[in-house]
């Protein structure tokens, strides 16, 4: 079975500081995995996707994320956090060889203090 | 930029009401899904719908849910007879090709639905 664990379930960053929100997954089989955002009484809105290639890459409002095999993890990050980065953060998963559906994480929600 | 559409946007029900949330997916779209998010919690799978057909749905999607694909356009939700803990944001989602290189789900703002 698959799963996606968030363990934060907030995060506090100054403005202008780095931010990091973390991300694990476990499939069976080969992983597609994405980070959403989810601004208040909003839909969510795709961040970015690793698929396969470079473990590091780059989404939307300069967000990237760095894919680890070993570690299983999929860690959201940003070198200089803004106050409207401030939202709701869901890491997904997709087992593609088994599934396609995407399994959410519980949420991180990040708040970046002016 | 085409968008997921849902209607309507907040609905109130009675306990054992029918309601249907209507969606309509982008559209050279194949792959219709159905999440639901109960207020502050997670966002859960309820169903993939795909050639007309349901491709896979979760413990939750039980007798009490159905969807269709009536017209080539719109993707709906039904609740035969809803339950308070039914109480949640319903939110649609189109992708283009299951599998495919491009695995992102779009999804629309969602459907609140309340039940009293």
């Amino acid at each position: 079975a698959q799963s996606v664990a968030q363990p934060e379930d907030q995060v506090n960053v100054a403005e202008g500081n780095p931010l990091t929100v973390k991300c694990t997954y476990s499939v069976s089989g080969n992983p597609y995995l994405f980070w959403y955002v989810q601004y208040p009484n909003r839909g969510l809105q795709f961040l970015l996707k690793y698929i396969t290639g470079d473990n590091l890459v780059k989404g939307s409002y300069g967000f990237e994320a760095e894919f680890n095999k070993s570690q299983t993890s999929f860690h959201l990050k940003k070198p200089s956090a803004l106050v409207s980065d401030s939202a709701l953060y869901f890491c997904a998963v997709r087992d593609i060889d088994n599934t396609d559906k995407l399994i959410f994480g519980t949420g991180t929600r990040l708040q970046v203090f002016p | 930029e085409p968008e997921v559409t849902q209607t309507p946007s907040h609905q109130v029900t009675q306990m054992g009401q029918e309601v249907i949330l209507r969606c309509v997916p982008i559209s050279n779209h194949l792959y219709f899904y159905w999440y639901r998010q109960i207020l502050g919690q997670k966002v859960e799978f309820l169903v993939s719908f795909y050639n007309n057909e349901i491709s896979e749905k979760s413990e939750i999607f039980d007798d009490q849910f159905s969807v269709e694909r009536p017209d080539g356009s719109n993707f709906t939700l039904k609740i035969r007879s809803t339950k308070l803990e039914d109480s949640a944001m319903y939110f649609c989602a189109s992708h283009v090709l299951a599998g495919g290189p491009n695995g992102e789900l779009f999804f629309g703002e969602g459907s609140r639905l309340t039940v009293l």
